[in-house]
């Protein structure tokens, strides 16, 4: 079992739909949790980074961290066709290596 | 600062052959590391630095893989005896005391 599982997709929604992206994970030691976003062919850029369990909003972004079930979710609101990227969820214990899941592509229609 | 630098963005190369690839971090970051991404497939931890000293290898890193950060600026990233298997992106990141990783852009390496 990987220590981070992330669902690949692919995922295809509407234009101003709300997005939802989801990962989980098994090692309890974690307590920092990031979303990043890729374009093809670039470096994951960091969209939302929290601290053990919790909400955290940024603009359309919304990330939620549940360590009870050891759930991350990211939330998109009012999706649009620049959002369409891989969604990479990472977590670490501080000072470990971020443990990445195997992202999931998401595609906004126009 | 610009951000983390990648050199080059795309190597080819043949089977057999060594390359090297070249990281420069943003300048305030202590930690430096190496990961590699295939398709599909999340980026996979290789190796950190704190400063120059090297801290930790995945066991990705086959003898054959070696990286160094001499005073810790700038890291190089090397393979000898390129194999197939090794066509990846090599992506490098920074970041201040392990948060908030900073990525480059990835060099895309292709062996043929």
């Amino acid at each position: 079992q990987k220590e981070v599982e992330q669902d690949p997709g692919p995922l295809s929604v509407p234009e101003g739909a709300i997005v939802s992206l989801n990962c989980t994970y098994s090692n309890s030691a974690f307590q920092y949790f990031m979303w990043y976003r890729q374009y093809s062919r670039k470096g994951p850029e960091l969209l939302m980074y929290t601290y053990s369990s919790g909400n955290k909003e940024d603009g359309r972004f919304t990330a939620q961290v549940d360590k009870s079930s050891k759930y991350i979710s990211l939330f998109i609101r009012d999706s649009q066709p620049s959002d369409s990227a891989t969604y990479l969820c990472a977590a670490n214990s501080g000072n470990t290596p971020l443990v990445f899941g195997k992202g999931t592509r998401l595609s906004v229609i126009a | 600062d610009t951000g983390v630098s990648q050199d080059p963005r795309h190597k080819i190369t043949k089977r057999g052959q060594n390359v090297t690839f070249r990281c420069d971090p943003i300048s305030e970051h202590n930690r430096l590391y190496w990961y590699r991404q295939t398709l599909g497939q999340g980026p996979e931890f290789l190796t950190y630095f704190q400063n120059e000293a090297q801290l930790e290898k995945s066991r990705l890193l086959s003898d054959r893989f070696s990286a160094e950060r001499p005073k810790g600026s700038f890291s190089t990233l090397e393979i000898q005896r390129t194999e197939q298997g090794d066509s990846a992106m090599y992506l490098c990141a920074s970041s201040f005391s392990g948060q908030g990783y900073t990525f480059g852009s990835g060099t895309r390496l292709t062996v043929v």
